[in-house]
């Protein structure tokens, strides 16, 4: 067990739909990041946040945002959805920024688009 | 050509074999690097983790990291059935806003 929580688990929802993912980090972990990962493209940074305010940014789509809340949960906002955006989504934590300090992923929300 | 790339696989051994995973990066700015286990679709867990080049051994496990030609190793001694798994690399910079890049994975099975 990482210490890093996601829910759901599992979803599965029509396309056009929104959905929010959720991930609480490890206790005492102020960096919170996503990542994608699909069959073809693998794990794919989405964004990052330290102490509520974003760090970096990566391959993230117009239609996803993402914020990080005073209690370091995080949640992932991902609207108008396509089936190409079925994957699984990992959250991952870490006391800092990625240079340096260990990140810790979470076991992944897996959604399904249909 | 991507900032990382890794060998997908599928990586087929025996029990007890050496394993020899690789992967090459393109950015020279990189600075830290890892690996990671993922089991069938469960979240990556860190392996083995470097700073600049060298060695590191970890039991079983031995990591290299040569920056001179942007080539890292994870090597398997005495590989067991419990090792297959999806092996990941990973990389990052040493500077704040940036991000760590994962290679694509390389499948391992381990037979007995």
């Amino acid at each position: 067990d990482s210490g890093v929580t996601q829910t759901p688990k599992h979803l599965i929802t029509a396309t056009g739909q929104r959905v929010t993912l959720r991930c609480s980090p490890r206790s005492g972990d102020l960096s919170v990041y996503w990542y994608q990962q699909s069959l073809d493209q693998g794990l794919q940074f989405l964004i990052q946040y330290y102490n509520g305010e974003e760090r970096a940014k990566g391959n993230i789509l117009e239609r996803f945002s993402a914020q990080q809340f005073p209690d370091l949960h995080s949640e992932l906002n991902l609207s108008s959805l396509e089936l190409g955006d079925s994957a699984l989504y990992f959250c991952a934590s870490s006391v800092g920024g990625p240079s340096g300090n260990t990140i810790y992923f979470g076991e992944g929300s897996w959604l399904t688009v249909v | 050509q991507k900032e990382v790339e890794q060998d997908p696989g599928p990586l087929s051994v025996p029990e007890g074999a050496i394993v020899s995973l690789n992967c090459t990066y393109s950015n020279s700015a990189f600075q830290y690097f890892m690996w990671y286990r993922q089991y069938s679709r469960k979240g990556p867990e860190l392996l083995m983790y470097t700073y600049s080049s060298g060695n590191k051994e970890d039991g079983r496990f031995t990591a290299q990291v040569d920056k001179s030609s942007k080539y890292i190793s994870l090597f398997i001694r005495d590989s067991q059935p419990s090792d297959s798994a999806t092996y990941l690399c990973a990389m990052t910079p040493n500077q704040a806003g940036t991000a760590l890049i994962f290679g694509k994975g390389t499948t391992l099975s381990v037979s007995s």
